[in-house]
């Protein structure tokens, strides 16, 4: 059970929008954390792909987007490409744990 | 650039004690600000964060994990060290080193990973 809740799958067609949400609580994303995005083709690790929950590193096509707004976060990724099959996760930091925290991931499926 | 790497082996056994190295460049871990955590992932399930360790040499622990993680740094050889006692083979998973950004709690970049199986 992880501490951020993330959709288990989303899928949308070449071109089209998808977002994936990323619930947590007031200890976490609520308590004002930024909340970070990784993408993990299969086989590979995990690359940042949004840090401070909207800003996009260097290399990162602004197709990729964040949003936090209390308690939840949301990366939308738009033009979808076949290239963006991917598991997606957040993280953020709880101060009640006193850990870094990540949700369970979403599978994104281009169909 | 900034490099990490996982080492350790491969298999190990129930009730084993785990010791897994990464090592990295392109930072140093004197400097203020500066962390380096593990993360790992079991095969087809989702990441965990495990333990940091700060410049400072504070240590952060996973509140389920605490009792059996030590995480140690030596800054004259580039590494950090994480060890894992009571091996079980619900640990089998890709263990992940990453440095954390000194700006905001994200990992960036991580290391490769490394496959440790736990079966006898």
């Amino acid at each position: 059970q992880s501490v951020l809740t993330q959709p288990p799958s989303v899928s949308g067609a070449p071109g089209q929008r998808v977002t994936v949400s990323c619930t947590g609580n007031s200890s976490n994303i609520g308590a004002g954390y930024d909340v970070c995005w990784y993408q993990q083709p299969p086989g590979t690790a995990p690359k940042l792909l949004i840090y401070a929950s909207t800003n996009r590193p260097s290399g990162v096509p602004d197709r990729f987007s964040g949003s936090k707004s209390g308690t939840s976060a949301s990366l939308a990724i738009s033009g979808l490409q076949a290239e963006d099959e991917a598991d997606y996760y957040c993280q953020s930091y709880d101060s009640s744990l006193r850990a870094w925290v990540f949700g369970g991931g979403t599978k994104l499926t281009v169909l | 650039q900034i490099t990490l790497k996982e080492s350790g082996p491969t298999l190990v056994n129930p009730t084993q004690t785990l010791t897994l190295t990464c090592s990295f460049s392109g930072f140093s871990l004197m400097t203020s600000g500066v962390g380096v955590g593990w993360i790992r992932q079991p095969p087809g399930k989702a990441l965990e964060w495990l333990a940091l360790i700060f410049w400072n040499d504070d240590q952060r622990y996973s509140p389920s994990l605490k009792s059996r993680l030590t995480i140690t740094k030596d800054t004259s050889k580039n590494q950090v060290v994480l060890t894992m006692t009571n091996m079980d083979p619900v640990d089998t998973a890709t263990y992940y080193c990453a440095h954390r950004r000194t700006s905001d709690n994200a990992f960036d970049p991580w290391g490769q990973g490394t496959l440790v199986t736990v079966s006898s």
